[in-house]
């Protein structure tokens, strides 16, 4: 079942701060988080395994709901070099937190001057 | 440290010809991941390999296309008689073994069938 991304697009003033969620109506086995720019290969963000988690680093991070149906991820004092479509990629338990990812439809964020 | 590693970057292909798509992971990686990918919209599993062993073809259309990671040499995907509805890009990744490992990319091929 394909995660559901939202909001659909935004758009940021650099310095702002922005907030994409991932969701799902059955509990996620993991989330991975992955920005691409136009023509590029996706880079890998982090990957959430447990409820509850909260993980980042510099000033991108993400949160795992309790109930594991929700991942959100949280870009704050955004810069221009954050601009691009940001995916969520769900893992499935019978294979394993990373063996085949099913991925949202993407989010496509715009940092401006 | 060379990340992971597809060739070529564009092809163009007639219909009916063969393509052949190549990945070679990053070291010290030995599980591939052959992902599709269509405008506008996500990335699609097709097919997860470890070297020599096919794992998960679940995303792999049962006809005209297969994949290979053998014990010597990069992951090949092959697409046999393409058609127009094969034109998209197609990435590759790799992991270590390990599912706490978020995937590393290639820059992927962009097939496109004329």
């Amino acid at each position: 079942q394909q995660p559901v991304q939202s909001p659909q697009a935004v758009i940021l003033r650099e310095g702002e701060d922005a907030v994409i969620n991932c969701s799902s109506s059955k509990a996620l086995y993991s989330v991975h988080w992955y920005r691409q720019k136009h023509g590029e290969a996706p880079i890998f963000l982090m990957i959430l395994l447990k409820g509850g988690e909260q993980k980042g680093h510099d000033k991108i991070s993400a949160s795992f709901n309790e109930k594991k149906q929700q991942s959100s991820l949280y870009l704050t004092a955004s810069q221009l070099s954050y601009s691009g479509t940001y995916f969520c990629g769900t893992g499935d338990p019978s294979t394993g937190a990373n063996s085949k990812l099913t991925f949202g439809k993407g989010i496509t964020l715009s940092v401006r001057p | 440290n060379a990340g992971v590693m597809q060739n070529p970057r564009h092809l163009v292909r007639r219909r009916g010809q063969e393509a052949r798509l190549r990945c070679s992971p990053m070291k010290g990686h030995s599980h591939v991941y052959w992902y599709r990918q269509l405008p506008e919209e996500g990335l699609k599993f097709m097919v997860y390999l470890q070297k020599e062993n096919i794992i998960d073809e679940s995303g792999m259309p049962k006809e005209r296309f297969s994949a290979e990671f053998p014990k010597e040499g990069p992951s090949i995907l092959r697409i046999q008689q393409v058609v127009r509805g094969d034109s998209a890009a197609y990435f590759c990744a790799s992991s270590p073994f390990s599912e706490y490992y978020g995937y590393t990319f290639g820059s992927g091929t962009r097939l496109t069938v004329v």
